[in-house]
């Protein structure tokens, strides 16, 4: 399967912890995009890159957040002291510029 | 204002009626739209772009309006399948690129 992976699919943690996520998007894609999805919700755009480089980041995220794409493959998201707040569906996706999205599974989180 | 919007709906529709909903953009440069489909607690699926001219996959029609900046998605003989919610999604042209920004998303209820 060449998809766009996401690992874990399910994450429970004590708020106050950190947590990171992992995106393998499909080989041949340049650019990478984090969401966060609540229920009810569209997804809502947190970051992207383009290979290596972290073109935008949403103002919404607040300095907890980080992510990165070391080497333009695949990347990783990092929240630190999360909150309950945090719990949702973290969405990665990959595409070529001007082409359409391919979505991972997503990484459900769950802050207790 | 929200950069992409949708009417949440939910649209009932009775099984082979027709159904047709509308996706606002605010940026006037914006080049690429696609619409996608969600089920429930599953990740976004690519539905169809939308060309400029207009274009039809089977019963599926989406339609490109820029004066106006909508898009707009035409459902023809609705099936109990195609129950979902469907999300449009248009590149925000900006310094650093174009980021991918999705609509909350409308809901469509088809019954018997």
């Amino acid at each position: 399967d060449t998809g766009v992976s996401q690992n874990p699919r399910h994450k429970i943690t004590k708020r106050g912890q950190n947590v990171t996520f992992r995106c393998d998007p499909i080989s041949e894609h340049n650019r990478l995009y984090w969401y966060r999805q609540t229920l009810g919700q569209g997804p809502e755009f947190l970051t992207y890159f383009q290979n290596e480089a972290q073109l935008e980041k949403s103002r919404l995220l607040s300095d907890r957040f980080s992510a990165e794409r070391p080497k333009g493959s695949f990347s990783t998201l990092e929240i630190q002291r999360t909150e309950q707040g945090d719990s949702a569906m973290y969405l990665c996706a990959s595409s070529l510029v001007g082409s359409p999205l391919h979505f991972g599974n997503g990484t459900r989180l769950t802050v207790t | 204002r929200k950069e992409v919007e949708q009417d949440p709906g939910p649209f009932n529709v009775p099984e082979g009626a027709t159904v047709a909903f509308n996706c606002t953009y605010s940026n006037s440069a914006s080049q690429s739209f696609f619409w996608y489909r969600q089920d429930c607690r599953k990740e976004p699926k690519l539905l169809m772009s939308v060309y400029s001219s207009g274009n039809e996959d089977g019963r599926f029609t989406a339609q490109l309006n820029r004066a106006s900046q909508y898009i707009s998605l035409l459902i023809r003989d609705s099936k109990l399948s195609d129950s979902a919610t469907y999300l449009c999604v248009v590149d925000l042209a900006g310094a650093a690129g174009n980021k991918l920004t999705f609509g909350g998303g409308t809901r469509v209820l088809v019954k018997p």
